[in-house]
């Protein structure tokens, strides 16, 4: 079945520190990425997303590309901020099927420093 | 435009006991999931509800059900709690089953004692 595999935490960094956080996935077919982020005792927010080989994703600084040669959907920030305290959540759906349900990583605790 | 909301924010429950948690769509969405995330993991997918059918399950015992109402809410109903169901509980929504973008509630955060 699908899965996908992340970096396990915690990271700490320092405020304007460059960030990644690793993902890599196994699916059949063609899945759609996506990062999610999860503030203390929120759900989760959808930070970005690709839907195919070579797309990039961005929004609020954060990037990630969709490699389907190496699996991978890595998360990076060149200057992370106080406010990007949070876990972070990689994840796929796969139009295999009939539903469009999302298979989850463990999550990444990211802690940034003042 | 609201977002998903779920109540109750919180909740606890003894062992044995039953719980239904409820789930209102995003304006517009005919369609919703639900997900159990345990302490420290990531979100595991239960099932979804599209047009008050479910539409797939995951590897959740049948004690875990739910229903979708004419209005595209939801219930998530567990009998038979047992500890290890303690957990956020997450809804998720969206315009359709076949839209691969999903809008999270902020979760239902269940104690079974």
């Amino acid at each position: 079945g699908d899965s996908v595999t992340q970096m396990e935490g915690p990271v700490t960094l320092s405020e304007e520190a460059f960030l990644t956080i690793n993902c890599t996935y196994t699916a059949t077919g063609y899945p759609s990425l996506f990062w999610y982020v999860q503030y203390p005792g929120e759900g989760l927010q959808l930070l970005l997303k690709a839907t195919k080989a070579d797309d990039k994703g961005s929004n609020k600084g954060f990037e990630a590309t969709y490699r389907k040669e190496t699996t991978s959907f890595h998360l990076e920030k060149g200057s992370v901020q106080v406010s990007d305290s949070a876990v972070y959540f990689c994840a796929l759906t796969n139009s295999g099927g009939s539903n469009y349900k999302l298979t989850f990583g463990k999550g990444t605790l990211l802690t940034v420093n003042p | 435009e609201t977002g998903v909301t779920q109540s109750p924010t919180h909740l606890i429950k003894t062992r044995g006991q039953q719980v239904t948690l409820r789930c209102s769509s995003q304006s517009g969405h005919n369609t919703v999931s639900w997900y159990q995330q345990a302490l420290g993991q990531g979100p595991q997918f239960i099932f979804q509800y599209y047009r008050e059918e479910e539409n797939g399950r995951g590897n959740f015992p049948p004690r875990f059900s739910g229903l979708q109402f004419p209005n595209y809410s939801s219930e998530l109903n567990v009998n038979a709690l047992e500890l290890d169901d303690s957990a956020l509980y997450l809804c998720a929504s969206s315009p359709s089953a076949g839209y691969n973008e999903q809008f999270f509630g902020p979760g239902t955060r269940l104690t079974v004692l």
